[in-house]
């Protein structure tokens, strides 16, 4: 069965540093990967996704994630984090390309940012 | 951008009754629109597909007479929860793609 591991619940780091947070996905085919972002008490905003192509995706607020099939990772990076980046992140898997389909979430990070 | 429309934004309702949810695609045609429940420090786990025009799809071990769907237009989608109990207590989220998502409802059932 398809499914999104995260396994940090938590992150702490100083605004400024790098951040790094953790997707392992399972899935036979061709996955297609999504991290979301959600402030307390909000919806979902799309960061960023891969379906395929250049392994290494840009997204929006200066976030990017690398797709390694070897290692089934798709781990979102940021190299100065800033206090507003503070939220929840999610990763997903859609089981199928586009923009159609449902998804399925990883538990979430819940990033902290210290000023 | 096209935008999904969630209201309302958050309602408390007495055990026993119901409670509508409805989510409107602003500037796009939603033949399908997902919707989510998240409990507190959860991820979010699909709930049911509505299809326009036809039955929603329901995800295992989630009650169809509980969580009623109607999706009668190409542009609004209703979650309905009847005879709501404390344990439905949630936050709900729909989705009409893998890019818009809704506010969110959070619902508190006393």
């Amino acid at each position: 069965a398809q499914s999104v591991t995260q396994p940090d619940i938590h992150i702490t780091v100083s605004e400024g540093a790098s951040l790094e947070l953790r997707c392992n996905y399972s899935y036979g085919a061709t996955p297609y990967l999504f991290w979301y972002v959600q402030s307390p008490g909000q919806g979902l905003q799309l960061l960023l996704k891969y379906f395929s192509g250049d392994t290494l995706v840009q997204g929006i607020k200066g976030f990017e994630a690398e797709f390694k099939r070897s290692q089934s990772s798709f781990n979102l990076r940021k190299p100065s984090v800033h206090w507003s980046d503070a939220a929840e992140y999610f990763c997903a898997v859609g089981l199928y390309g586009g923009s159609q389909g449902n998804l399925i979430f990883g538990k979430g990070t819940k990033l902290s940012v210290k000023p | 951008g096209a935008v999904v429309s969630q209201h309302p934004s958050r309602v408390i309702c007495k055990s026993g009754t119901s409670v509508k949810i409805e989510c409107r695609s602003l500037d796009f045609q939603a033949t399908t629109m997902f919707w989510y429940r998240q409990f507190p420090k959860q991820s979010l786990m699909l709930m049911a597909t509505s299809n326009e025009g036809s039955k929603a799809t329901y995800e295992q071990g989630v009650e169809k007479d509980k969580f009623l769907i109607n999706h009668a237009s190409l542009t609004l989608s209703t979650l309905t929860v009847t005879s709501a109990h404390p344990e439905d207590s949630s936050f709900y989220i729909c989705s009409g793609d893998r890019v818009h998502f809704g506010s969110g409802t959070r619902l508190t059932v006393v």
